[in-house]
C-alpha cells in the first residue's frame, strides 16, 4: 500500500520564522495532498489541500508545494504565530484510501 | 459553521467489555469515515461509508469490531471485547465528496482507556 514518510517529527520556531514540513509517498498514482492541523484534544482541521495537476497553491500565510517527479510535498508556513503551534499531518490519496503521515510537532515560541 | 459531532468524548472501560461510540457526520455528507489514531502516530482508516454502504473495511478487525450506517446518517462502530491494545482516539470524519476522498471533515474524537 502507500507510504507516507514526514520530517522532522518535531519542530521549534520562533515567532516570525518560517517553517517548513516535508512528506514523501511511494505511489506515483496519488493525486491529492492534504494537510491538517491537529490542536490538543481535537480532531485533524484541513488547512490547505493540493492536487498533482498544480505544483503550487497559497492561502495566507500557508503555502504548499508539490514535486511528483520526486514524489515529495511540503508545507511553507511563514511569520509563524504562538497558535500555529499543533500537530501537522501530511496525507496521501493512495489506492483509493487516504493515507496519513506520521505528523510533525511544530512548537513556535514568543 | 457544521460540524461532526462524535459522543462520548471519553471513555474508560475495562478489557473484555463492550464499548459504542456514536457520530452524526455533517448534514448532506454522503461519505463518512472511522479512523483510529494511536498517541504519535496519524489517523488510520478503519472503515469506510458511502450512504448507508460499507467502501471499504479491510483494516477493520472484524472478529470484534463493527460499524454501521443504517440509513445513511449516522453511524456507531462498537468494539466487543475491548482489549488493551484498543485504547485510542476514535475520530469520525464525513466528506461531500463520493468518490475522491477529499475534504474530510473531522470530529473531536472518542478517546478510548481500555485498562
Amino acid at each position: 500500500g502507500e507510504n507516507v514518510e514526514q520530517h522532522p517529527s518535531t519542530l521549534s520556531v520562533q515567532e516570525g520564522d518560517s517553517a517548513v514540513i516535508k512528506c514523501t509517498y511511494s505511489d506515483s498514482a496519488s493525486n491529492y495532498f492534504p494537510w491538517y492541523k491537529q490542536e490538543l484534544g481535537k480532531g485533524p482541521q484541513l488547512i490547505i489541500d493540493i492536487r498533482s495537476n498544480v505544483g503550487e497553491k497559497k492561502d495566507q500565510r500557508i503555502a504548499v508545494t508539490l514535486n511528483k517527479t520526486a514524489k515529495h510535498f511540503s508545507l511553507h508556513i511563514t511569520e509563524t504565530q504562538p497558535e500555529d503551534s499543533a500537530v501537522y499531518f501530511c496525507a496521501v490519496t493512495g489506492f483509493q484510501k487516504l493515507v496519513f503521515g506520521t505528523g510533525t510537532r511544530l512548537l513556535v515560541s514568543p | 459553521e457544521a460540524e461532526v459531532a462524535q459522543s462520548p468524548r471519553y471513555k474508560i472501560t475495562e478489557k473484555s467489555q463492550a464499548v459504542a461510540f456514536w457520530c452524526d457526520p455533517i448534514s448532506g455528507h454522503a461519505t463518512l469515515y472511522w479512523y483510529r489514531q494511536i498517541l504519535g502516530q496519524g489517523p488510520e482508516l478503519l472503515v469506510q461509508f458511502q450512504d448507508e454502504s460499507v467502501v471499504d473495511d479491510s483494516q477493520l478487525p472484524k472478529d470484534r469490531f463493527s460499524a454501521e450506517r443504517l440509513k445513511g446518517v449516522d453511524s456507531t462502530l462498537k468494539i466487543q471485547p475491548a482489549e488493551l491494545g484498543d485504547s485510542a482516539m476514535y475520530l469520525c470524519a464525513s466528506s461531500a465528496d463520493r468518490a475522491t476522498n477529499e475534504k474530510l471533515f473531522f470530529g473531536s474524537g472518542t478517546q478510548l482507556s481500555v485498562l
